[in-house]
């Protein structure tokens, strides 16, 4: 079955130190791999996704991930966090060749607090 | 331009009651998704609707939920004789077709509660 870990219920950075969200997959087609944002009382927002090509995704906001195959992981990055960066954050997988109808199943989100 | 947009913004019913909750979707989006977000179950996918095709209904909860999309565009989604965990934020996304490449836009969500 098709799943997506985020093992990271909250993650705590100081503001100008890189920050990491992890996030793991199990699908058994390809992978299309996705993070999204969402702010208190907001809809999600998309930061980037990973299709095919590079393992390095670069987003907005200055986010990035690394797709590592042999890990199953889809780790979110960023090189110097905000306080505005603080929010919770959702990976998604989409196994479009695993029989799921290609529909987005989530990770349980990962709080991330950024204190100055 | 203009998001995808959700109304009403917050609900609150008593148990037992219908409720239709309203989704506009970005202009020329062909695929539009219905979740609902809550704090036991975190994201979860309820229906899609993909330009003029049959609609997959696979994640709806049970039957007394229920979605239309009229005209390729505005959807809206029934749920029925509502009941205690009900309770949720639902969240509407659209995007360009139903492919794998292609991001979802969400609106803002509609916050339920029943009472």
């Amino acid at each position: 079955a098709q799943s997506v870990a985020q093992p990271e219920d909250q993650v705590n950075v100081a503001e100008g130190n890189p920050l990491t969200v992890k996030c793991t997959y199990s699908v058994s087609g390809n992978p299309y791999l996705f993070w999204y944002v969402q702010y208190p009382n907001r809809g999600l927002q998309f930061l980037l996704k990973y299709i095919t090509g590079d393992n390095l995704v670069k987003g907005s906001y200055g986010f990035e991930a690394e797709f590592n195959k042999s890990q199953t992981s889809f780790h979110l990055k960023k090189p110097s966090a905000l306080v505005s960066d603080s929010a919770l954050y959702f990976c998604a997988v989409r196994d479009w060749d695993g029989g799921s109808q290609g529909n987005l199943i989530f990770g349980k989100g990962t709080k991330l607090s950024v204190k100055p | 331009g203009a998001g995808v947009s959700q109304s009403p913004s917050n609900k609150v019913t008593e148990k037992g009651k219908d409720v239709e909750l309203r989704c506009d979707p970005i202009s020329g989006h062909t695929a539009l998704y219905w979740y609902r977000q809550s704090l036991g179950q975190g994201l979860e996918f309820l229906i899609y609707f993909q330009g003029n095709s049959a609609p997959d209904k696979s994640g709806l909860p049970s039957d007394r939920f229920s979605a239309e999309r009229t005209g390729g565009s505005v959807s809206t989604l029934t749920i029925q004789r509502t009941q205690q965990e009900d309770s949720a934020v639902y969240l509407c996304a659209s995007s360009p077709g139903h492919v794998p490449y292609y991001e979802q836009y969400f609106g803002p969500g509609t916050r339920l509660t029943v009472t």
